[in-house]
């Protein structure tokens, strides 16, 4: 099975664009979730998607939003860029079986930089 | 709440030497509790997890760890260092929904 993938691998903004980042997650899984990944905060949960509908959420302004389609694939968002948004931008496919504990498997992250 | 705590921003060991990265974590319900390792510009890659099966958890490379819910840890363990394994690593803690909380990290140097 592929693994999750994510585009682009890196991305070179400046302050005040918006941009949107993709994962396809691995065959089957129906929950995506969302991290970002910083030098100072260190690994912080944005958000996760399931069947389309977004099922839990991070402490993160409402400049970060996502959604997922009825494939499973996900996007998210950042609206009105700014310098510390820069990070790395980390997807985990789960498949979110009822009754059990589902591992996340994690993509090999987008790294956004904002000039 | 649930939160993770690793001591250590950044441990170095010899090679062939015990590696023992430190987890501490609180939450209110019973934990799943994870180790995660990331190699420079790559994702997290699952080292073990702890779902209230065993409380000692083998697992990828060698790694273990052990569940001491008296002390709230969850500390991994290697008997013998190798070169490949210096990279970062990570403590998480999750509930049953799709949220990991992370540690901070903590960085192993291994010296030949």
């Amino acid at each position: 099975k592929a693994g999750v993938t994510q585009t682009p691998r890196y991305l070179i903004k400046t302050r005040g664009q918006q941009v949107t980042l993709s994962c396809s997650p691995i065959s089957g899984h129906r929950s995506v979730s969302w991290y970002q990944q910083t030098p100072g905060q260190g690994l912080q949960f944005l958000f996760e998607y399931f069947s389309e509908t977004q099922r839990n959420k991070g402490n993160f302004p409402g400049r970060f939003s996502g959604r997922q389609f009825s494939n499973s694939r996900s996007e998210m968002n950042v609206s009105t860029l700014e310098l510390g948004d820069s990070a790395l931008y980390l997807c985990a496919s789960s498949p979110r079986l009822a009754g059990e504990y589902n591992e996340q498997f994690f993509g090999p992250g987008t790294r956004l930089t904002v000039l | 709440a649930q939160s993770v705590t690793q001591l250590g921003s950044h441990v170095s060991v010899s090679e062939g030497a015990l590696v023992l990265l430190r987890c501490n974590y609180s939450s209110s319900v019973p934990p799943y509790l994870f180790w995660y390792v990331q190699y420079p510009n790559q994702g997290l890659q699952l080292l073990l997890k702890y779902t209230s099966a065993a409380t000692l958890v083998k697992g990828i490379n060698g790694f273990e760890a052990e569940f001491k819910k008296s002390e709230t840890s969850f500390h991994l363990t290697k008997p013998s260092a190798h070169m490949s394994d210096a990279a970062e690593y990570f403590c998480a803690v999750s509930n049953q929904g799709g949220k990991l909380i992370f540690g901070q990290g903590t960085e192993l140097s291994v010296k030949p």
